[in-house]
């Protein structure tokens, strides 16, 4: 069976904190993509990073920073010095084989200011 | 980056009415779209899969009856909610796959708001 968990429901941080949004996968696969969207107030999902699974490379961009542990099956994604833009539903989603993805129930991150 | 729009943004219609929901690749040929649904507070669960020019593929509970889908274009797949209830007031987002890249993403459509009185 394919999952993806996202078990921190809602996460309030202050501005300028550094947040890790925590995601945790299943599937028997070895070939696969793990993606982090964002979904702002507004509704749209914003893609964010890809990541296949024969690249264990971390990556960062900016604020943002993704570690991939296959040892632990775990894609988790930090942003550094938070800012009140931030403030959205971060989605971490599974995809093999087919283009189904399979989305974890999302995490809300409010910074405050 | 590929664009994907959905029209309209939100709709409100009265119980036993239809509504259409267009999704469409802006800038890009969409050969297969796929069509989500989001409850309050809840995650994407996909609905169906929309193939150009066959039918689409619906996801196990999903009325097929009820959730119309149409791709009669590389560019447009639409999605109509027949004889629509307040149970199907939801978020629904589409997207597609991007050929000339096919790196694995899907890209989003800003979402559309239906509100069933």
């Amino acid at each position: 069976a394919q999952k993806v968990t996202q078990a921190q429901t809602e996460i309030s941080v202050v501005e300028k904190e550094d947040v890790t949004l925590d995601c945790v996968y299943e599937t028997r696969d070895t070939t696969y993509y793990l993606f982090w969207y964002k979904q702002p107030p507004s509704g749209e999902l914003v893609f964010l990073i890809r990541r296949n699974s024969f690249d264990e490379q971390n990556e960062i961009s900016g604020r943002y920073s993704w570690n991939f542990q296959k040892s632990t099956s775990s894609f988790n994604f930090t942003i550094t010095a938070s800012q009140v833009v931030d403030s959205a539903v971060y989605f971490c989603a599974l995809r093999s084989g087919t283009y189904k993805y399979i989305f974890g129930t999302g995490t809300r991150l409010k910074v405050l200011a | 980056g590929a664009v994907v729009s959905q029209h309209p943004s939100w709709v409100i219609c009265k119980s036993g009415t239809s509504v259409k929901i267009e999704c469409r690749s802006l800038d890009f040929q969409a050969t297969t779209m796929f069509w989500y649904r989001q409850f309050p507070k809840q995650s994407l669960m996909l609905m169906a899969t929309s193939n150009e020019g066959s039918k689409a593929t619906y996801e196990q509970g999903v009325e097929k009856d009820k959730f119309l889908i149409n791709h009669a274009s590389l560019t447009l797949s639409t999605l109509t909610v027949t004889s629509a209830h307040p149970e199907d007031s939801s978020f629904y987002i589409c997207s597609a796959r991007d050929l000339r890249r096919d790196t694995g993403e899907l890209f989003f459509g800003e979402g559309s708001r239906l509100t069933v009185l």
